[in-house]
């Protein structure tokens, strides 16, 4: 699978948006782009996930580039409660085992 | 959505004992689960693949005859930690995959985690 590359930390204002990127330059055509998030001391969380086209649900849009090689994951109105660790991951499918790497720790401050 | 548990959710044993958790995806069938291991301040890191009705994969550097896998129904997987010793007090994830139906999506769900502390 495709190694992703993420900021190790970001800040968000709550109420803001917050825009997490993702880097994935060596992502293959089959290659899915999955986000998951951790809360402390939580088991990690499905946010979302893409092939090419843009992808937005209840939680989250998640924006990929046209040459795939770097996504953006946007939290429209981040509260307080979206403090977590944020990973991306490329694989091929769902039931492909997920290898998670060090993520985004976002904060969101009051 | 769909739920996976796990139990216990925190577990104290002495070293030298065997600790079993359990993984149990709660409203769908999981041909497949996953089990991880994650250390303070650190990702999760992948440790096997619990295949239904066979053995499970271990990935490079896990001890099998160590973490013990069953995974004997289609709900449940176990892990259990053998002659446990305080370097393998960790935070333990399960996820189990389930396949969408209706256009649902795919996708894996995972556990809440067990800690286990080892004295």
């Amino acid at each position: 699978d495709a190694k992703t590359t993420q900021p190790p930390s970001m800040d968000c204002a709550e109420g803001r948006a917050a825009n997490l990127p993702c880097n994935h330059s060596t992502i293959s055509g089959n290659e899915y782009v999955y986000w998951y998030r951790q809360i402390h001391s939580q088991g990690p969380q499905y946010i979302i996930h893409g092939l090419k086209n843009n992808e937005t649900n209840e939680m989250a849009s998640l924006i990929i580039t046209e040459d795939r090689k770097s996504s953006t994951l946007i939290l429209p109105h981040a509260t307080l409660r979206d403090t977590a660790v944020y990973y991306c991951i490329v694989k091929k499918t769902s039931y492909d085992k997920v290898i998670f790497g060090p993520g985004t720790s976002l904060s969101v401050i009051p | 959505g769909a739920v996976v548990s796990q139990h216990p959710s925190r577990v104290i044993c002495k070293s030298g004992t065997s600790v079993k958790i359990e993984c149990r995806s709660l409203d769908f069938q999981a041909t497949t689960m996953f089990w991880y291991r994650q250390f303070p301040k650190q990702s999760l890191m992948l440790m096997a693949t619990s295949n239904e009705g066979s053995k499970a994969t271990y990935e490079q550097g896990v001890e099998k005859d160590k973490f013990l896998i069953n995974h004997a129904s289609l709900t449940l997987s176990t892990l259990t930690v053998t002659s446990a010793h305080p370097e393998d007090s960790s935070f333990y994830i399960c996820s189990a995959y389930k396949q969408g139906a209706g256009g649902a999506v795919d996708t894996q769900y995972f556990g809440p985690g067990t800690r286990l502390t080892v004295l």
